[in-house]
């Protein structure tokens, strides 16, 4: 079952302009993550957060985290032609490190 | 150094064969997972091993679906079976030991299922 949901499922933005995406999730979490997916193929991990941190940096990355609203948001600054991809927010939580993705945002990024 | 592998990377089938899947995580790391990503559920937890330990079968969706871990190793996922609805990419990822909570996973380029 989907715990996380991205928000928006699309965006298209031009060069150089910040993307902002979203992410819900329903149950308490152990920490969450954001990955990037190129062509519908393998996940590259991108930053993760713990329960306990509210915001994140890496290099163009910027990740905060609200447990009390149960959300996420990644953003993107500058962005680039190469950052087109879809992005998940997973969550973990429990004992046993499983991932529970959302759907996914689509972000385009146009030249 | 080398990520984690996966083979066949396509994998086309005739509905009702058997089809195994292959991975190999990055040397080192303990804990293996597979997941699954279609179009109409998204990524999904299918399995989990850790070490040793009793793996976490939770996600398999039907008894047609089983792995295993050799030698702490190289793990294969096997579909019995195979149905339409079993078309997906199946994804593994490894991870090193970690504290809880701040385990990152790394995932293969997955292997593309189509079953027709």
């Amino acid at each position: 079952s989907q715990q996380g949901e991205e928000d928006p499922q699309a965006l298209s933005i031009q060069e150089g302009e910040n993307a902002t995406m979203n992410c819900s999730y329903k149950t308490s979490i152990n920490n969450l993550q954001w990955y990037r997916q190129n062509s519908g193929r393998g996940l590259v991990h991108l930053i993760l957060i713990r329960s306990n941190e509210r915001e994140k940096h890496s290099g163009r990355l910027r990740v905060t985290l609200d447990t009390s609203k149960k959300s996420s948001s990644l953003l993107i600054t500058a962005s680039r032609a190469a950052d087109t991809a879809s992005y998940f927010c997973a969550t973990e939580g429990g004992s046993n490190y499983k991932l529970t993705f959302g759907k996914g945002t689509l972000l385009t990024v146009n030249p | 150094g080398a990520g984690v592998s996966q083979s066949p990377s396509n994998k086309v089938t005739e509905k009702g064969k058997d089809v195994e899947l292959r991975c190999d995580p990055i040397s080192g790391h303990t804990a293996l997972y597979w997941y699954r990503q279609s179009l109409g559920q998204g990524l999904e937890f299918l399995i989990y091993f850790q070490g040793n330990s009793a793996p976490d079968k939770s996600g398999l969706p039907s008894d047609r679906f089983s792995a295993e871990r050799t030698g702490g190793s190289v793990s294969t996922l096997t579909i019995q079976r195979t149905q339409q609805e079993d078309s997906a990419v199946y994804l593994c990822a490894s991870s090193a030991p970690g504290l809880a909570g701040s385990v990152t996973q790394y995932f293969g380029p997955g292997t593309r299922l189509t079953v027709l």
